[in-house]
């Protein structure tokens, strides 16, 4: 089973919103990871927070990491068409090389 | 475009047929691993290789194997085909181990057992 859950599942927004998607997980982690997937085709990495950090900015990105609850939250501010994508968190195991996607939020941007 | 590629694109096969997918890692990167994605799920970790050693297994039978090579191209091997190994197949390199840095993501297999 995978060790992510993405919440909501699905996601519309209109254009210039923001969109927030959230990821629970269940084990230890050294570092989570956010991707996003256009149409079913290859992954692209978005960005990596590590356990010891709490919130980390990219652009138009902030991701937050609340290792006490098992959680982080991925924000996309100012949202364009061009975002609309699936988007999954990923995490290693900490004990062990092993690593986990989530399910997955699907993110629709309306012009 | 990350340099990874992957062959074939699509490709249908008969239930308890054997297949190979390839990979070409991207230039430098010297750990690939496997994915398999069915329709509508998040990527489910097969194995990751290094340096040609597989250290890192998901929950997947013993007819899923993979190969590295020298020149950090890879194979993934699945014998016995079934029905639900339908799905995309992706392979992703990267200079460290999968949780510990990016992955550069090919464009994926599109695999299909009849």
């Amino acid at each position: 089973s995978q060790q992510g859950e993405e919440d909501p599942q699905a996601l519309s927004i209109q254009e210039g919103e923001n969109a927030t998607m959230n990821c629970s997980y269940k084990t230890s982690i050294n570092n989570l990871q956010w991707y996003r997937q256009n149409s079913g085709r290859g992954l692209v990495h978005l960005i990596l927070i590590r356990s010891n950090e709490r919130e980390k900015h990219s652009g138009r990105l902030r991701v937050t990491l609340d290792t006490s609850k098992k959680s982080s939250s991925l924000l996309i501010t100012a949202s364009r068409a061009a975002d609309t994508a699936s988007y999954f968190c990923a995490t290693d195991a900490s004990t062990g090389n092993q690593f986990y996607f989530g399910t997955g939020t699907s993110l629709t941007v309306i012009p | 475009e990350t340099g990874v590629t992957q062959s074939p694109t699509h490709l249908i096969k008969t239930r308890g047929q054997q297949v190979t997918l390839r990979c070409s890692s991207q230039s430098g990167h010297n750990t690939v691993s496997w994915y398999q994605q069915a329709l509508g799920q998040g990527p489910q970790f097969i194995f990751q290789y290094y340096r040609e050693e597989e250290n890192g297994r998901g929950n997947f039978p013993p007819r899923f194997s993979g190969l590295q090579f020298p020149n950090y191209s890879s194979e993934l091997n699945v014998n016995a085909l079934e029905l639900d190994d339908s799905a995309l197949y992706l392979c992703a390199s990267s200079l460290v181990q999968a949780g510990l840095g990016e992955q550069f993501f090919g464009p994926g297999t599109r695999l299909t057992v009849l």
